[in-house]
């Protein structure tokens, strides 16, 4: 039940862009993002409701398409300050609970 | 307005004791979860409280537990703990679920690190 999310780890130069993906075995009513820098708590990124809506947050963006029950971060032109790990966290459509995915681990280099 | 906060920071236990881990949600927020965090296994879910109310728990042992009070202050005990019990434990707070069912984002206070030898 756990979300999966590819690549588990990605190393980028700047300014280059990634995509972390995340993907649940559950019909989803909602996607959430979050980051965590090194020795730091999570921090919140955005929200996205079911209907494939899609968020921007500067130059992080993300879409959800419920009918594959996935969602994706897209991370455009990446600064050093990008590095860090993705989580996304699902709420299914059945149930209350909420699950954090696997997380990918990202890695920006001068 | 202060962020979540989580005492103790650290902590370091023996197998078979017990543990109570506090924490303080931001002030107006009335939902709290807790997660186990480990290298190997990521953020895993233990509960949700809201209003003083078990919302959800997630697939620990019985040793794990966990309250709110009316203040949503929250505290989880661990009870004879294990080894493998060594891990960060976040608390996070947020507003609770919207009229729609979503949850409103959570803020994470920044963890107990708790130690079993």
């Amino acid at each position: 039940q756990q979300p999966v999310q590819s690549p588990q780890a990605v190393i980028l130069r700047e300014g280059e862009d990634a995509v972390i993906n995340c993907s649940s075995s559950k019909a989803l009513y909602s996607v959430h993002w979050y980051r965590q820098k090194h020795g730091e708590a999570p921090v919140f990124l955005m929200i996205l409701l079911k209907g494939g809506e899609q968020k921007g947050h500067e130059k992080i963006s993300a879409s959800f398409n419920e009918k594959k029950q996935q969602s994706s971060l897209y991370l455009t032109a990446s600064q050093l300050s990008y590095s860090g790990t993705y989580f996304c966290g699902t709420l299914p459509n059945t149930g209350n609970q909420f699950y954090f995915g696997t997380g990918t681990s990202l890695t920006v280099i001068p | 307005k202060a962020g979540v906060t989580q005492t103790p920071r650290y902590l370091i236990k023996t197998r078979g004791q017990q543990v109570t881990l506090s924490c303080s949600p931001i002030s107006g927020h009335r939902s709290v979860s807790w997660y186990q965090q480990t290298p190997g296994q990521g953020l895993q879910f233990l509960f949700e409280y809201f209003s003083e109310t078990q919302r959800n728990k997630g697939n620990f042992p019985g040793r794990f537990s966990g309250r709110q009070f009316s203040n949503s202050r929250s505290e989880m005990n661990v009870s004879t703990l294990e080894l493998g019990d060594s891990a960060l434990y976040l608390c996070a707070s947020s507003l609770g679920r919207r009229t729609s069912g979503d949850t409103y984002e959570q803020y994470f206070g920044p963890g107990t690190r708790l130690t079993v030898t």
